[in-house]
């Protein structure tokens, strides 16, 4: 089945405790992105990955790492959490083809003390 | 800078109606739009995906429209039901290489049996 894997699904911890949300697509797709939800704000663009090796900062990339040494996987690092990260996470990718549909893991739901 | 807007915030209808969800951008030159559902506790999944030289996508009881010169795109529901309670989130993508999607807000539907 093809989809986008991200672990853990819910995550509670401290501030300045270094964590990583993992995300695996299985559909060779070559772009990845990441995101943050929050009521009021709507989604926002994190930082974005057009293949390995190639990432770029999106719209809030602000406290935040990523890095794209394989394909499959797209992992977001959080150096020194802070309350203000507390945020509903989605991974997404899409094929390189021209005008193809992003798909979404289900989530990761962060709340930082 | 592109911003999209997503009238109503809320909606709730009787099953069986058809009704209509707008999406709103400021910035004419986009590449595509997409229509996501997001189910609570869920990522997004994609329902449909406008090129900008489309008027309109289908797919069963739903149809998307594209109005790039006003900035406008609807999705139209058919025959609701109560498994289209969900919110309603539409996308879009500039007109360039990168890959900086814009959402909107999104629209609470509920259908009531």
């Amino acid at each position: 089945e093809a989809q986008v894997t991200q672990n853990p699904r819910y995550l509670i911890t401290v501030t300045g405790k270094k964590l990583t949300v993992t995300c695996s697509q299985n559909m060779n797709h070559e772009y990845m992105s990441w995101y943050r939800q929050d009521p009021g704000l709507g989604l926002r663009q994190i930082y974005y990955s057009m293949n390995v090796e190639v990432t770029d900062k999106g719209d809030v990339p602000e406290g935040y790492k990523v890095s794209r040494k394989e394909k499959r996987n797209f992992p977001l690092i959080l150096e020194s959490p802070s309350p203000n990260q507390t945020s509903l996470y989605f991974c997404a990718s899409r094929s390189g083809r021209l005008n193809q549909p992003q798909h979404f893991g289900d989530g990761t739901r962060l709340s930082i003390l | 800078k592109q911003e999209v807007t997503q009238i109503p915030a809320a909606l709730s209808v009787p099953e069986g109606e058809n009704l209509v969800l707008n999406c709103s951008f400021t910035d004419s030159a986009i590449y595509n739009l997409q229509w996501f559902r997001q189910d609570p506790g869920k990522g997004l999944t994609s329902l449909l995906l406008i090129q900008s030289s489309q008027r309109e996508q289908t797919s069963g009881r739903l149809n998307a429209s594209l109005d790039k010169s006003s900035g406008r795109s609807t999705l139209y529901i058919a025959a609701s039901q109560p498994g289209d309670s969900a919110t309603y989130l539409c996308a879009v993508k500039g007109d360039n290489y990168g890959q900086n999607f814009v959402f909107g807000p999104g629209t609470r539907l509920s259908v009531l049996p």
